[in-house]
């Protein structure tokens, strides 16, 4: 089992739907949790950090449960502009070597 | 404006050529990585730094060097000893290593010649 899990996508959706994204993670001494947003040939740039009593930002929600040890990540009213890759981010607090990165989940919308 | 630069944007290497591309961060950070990533794929990480003049091997080290000699700066040197080293290779920074958020520059892709 991979230390992080991400459905790959694509996710389809129309302009304007509500879509989510779930990240399951293995090691459950993980203790920060992020979530970034990757652009086709870009650098990954920090969306969200993810709080144990769920953030939100905007559009965007991002919630924790760490008895079935997954993240979340709820985009609503989606624009045009949120078609990209979404990478989940495990963390403990001590180790480096140790933040695991997903693979990500590819986001399309279209109008 | 605050930042992390990494340079060459592109990079060419010849076969048997070691080649060092450049992070340079203004964000007062402690800890600095270099990553790799692939087609379709996930971040890997080749090393960290926490610290000035110490660094630590990450997941797939081998055939890459780093040297940190000063706050600032974390060059990656991909050595001839990487033989697949065709890769988008992004540079990271972050104020601690442990449950800190990680600043990524606009990376460098390489590619053999």
């Amino acid at each position: 089992r991979k230390e992080v899990e991400q459905d790959p996508g694509p996710f389809n959706v129309p302009e304007g739907a509500t879509v989510a994204f779930n990240c399951t993670y293995s090691n459950s001494a993980s203790q920060s949790f992020f979530w970034y947003r990757q652009d086709c040939r870009k650098e990954p740039k920090l969306l969200m950090s993810v709080y144990s009593s769920g953030n939100e930002d905007g559009r965007f929600t991002a919630q924790l449960n760490r008895a079935s040890q997954y993240i979340s990540l709820l985009i609503r009213d989606s624009k045009l502009s949120d078609s990209a890759t979404y990478l989940c981010v495990v963390s403990p607090y001590s180790s480096a070597s140790k933040i695991i990165f997903g693979s990500g989940t590819r986001l399309s919308i279209r109008p | 404006d605050g930042g992390i630069t990494q340079s060459p944007k592109y990079l060419f290497r010849k076969e048997g050529q070691n080649v060092t591309l450049s992070c340079e961060q203004n964000l007062n950070h402690d800890a600095m990585y270099w990553y790799r990533q692939d087609p379709g794929q996930g971040l890997r990480l080749i090393y960290y730094s926490q610290i000035v003049n110490d660094f630590q091997k990450g997941d797939i080290a081998e055939g890459y060097s780093v040297s940190r000699e000063k706050k600032e700066s974390f060059p990656l040197t991909v050595t001839s000893a990487q033989k697949n080293p065709t890769a988008f290779y992004l540079c990271a920074s972050s104020m601690g290593t442990g449950g800190q958020p990680q600043h990524f520059g606009d990376g460098t892709r390489l590619s053999i010649l």
